[in-house]
């Protein structure tokens, strides 16, 4: 079975630093796309950025370049987010997902998102 | 950041049809394919839809995709109360280079 596990809740003070994760299982973890995503308290989906693990090739929205860190150690089959520094406005639930597809056709690019990991609730509060 | 727009809500009694449209732009769907993602509330997202209209295995044929220039439309039939549900759709931007969401349709079940 394919499976993205992720790392745990985490509650943390505006300033420090995390790292959370995303280990995948039951599949080649470094020949596909790894997605993460946000969804701030009673918000929609919002995409972060993307990692290929065969060779950390990374890419970043626009939105989040420069706030968050994507990375990922292939040994480990596990994907990270970090943060060095949180900002209360940095609480929400977090999704890894696989990138699966990945190729253009007669259609367009066509990559979509499954299976996902359960999510990670982070919350920056003083 | 760019996003798909969706209607926030849609409604139906058990059995009916529900339609759920996602508007974008020719550098999105127009451009590329469109993803449709479940999200029953407490539960991570799940894929519905892919390729503007494949079901993955798993997935009730009472649900159906489409596309047509730069808009596409989530088709559910014989609506049940386990529909209930958030539904997004999604496609990559070739100007962002990036992946971007629907606002997002919560479906009620009356």
């Amino acid at each position: 079975e394919v499976q993205l596990v992720q790392s745990g809740a985490e509650v943390k003070k505006p300033g420090e630093s995390l790292k959370i994760s995303c280990k995948g299982s039951g599949y080649s973890f470094t020949s596909y796309w790894i997605g993460w995503v946000r969804q701030m308290p009673g918000k929609g989906l919002e995409w972060m950025g993307t990692i290929y693990p065969g060779d950390s090739d990374t890419r970043y929205s626009p939105s989040f370049q420069g706030q968050v860190t994507i990375s990922a150690d292939k040994s480990a089959s596990t994907a990270y987010l970090l943060w060095s520094s949180l900002k209360a406005s940095d609480t929400a639930i977090y999704y890894c997902a696989r990138r699966v597809g990945s190729y253009y056709d007669s259609d367009g690019y066509s990559s979509w998102l499954d299976p996902w990991g359960q999510g990670t609730l982070v919350t920056v509060s003083s | 950041q760019s996003v798909l727009t969706q209607p926030p809500s849609a409604s139906g009694t058990p059995g009916q049809w529900v339609t759920i449209s996602c508007s974008g732009s020719s550098s999105n769907i127009g451009s590329n394919t469109v993803d449709w993602y479940q999200q029953v509330p407490g539960t991570a997202p799940k894929l519905l839809i892919y390729e503007n209209h494949q079901r993955p295995s798993g997935v009730p044929d009472r649900f159906s995709g489409s596309k047509s220039g730069t808009s596409a439309s989530l088709a559910i039939s014989g609506l049940q109360s386990e529909d209930e549900a958030d539904y997004y759709c999604a496609a990559w931007d070739d100007s962002l280079n990036g992946y971007i969401f629907g606002t997002g349709t919560k479906v009620t079940v009356l």
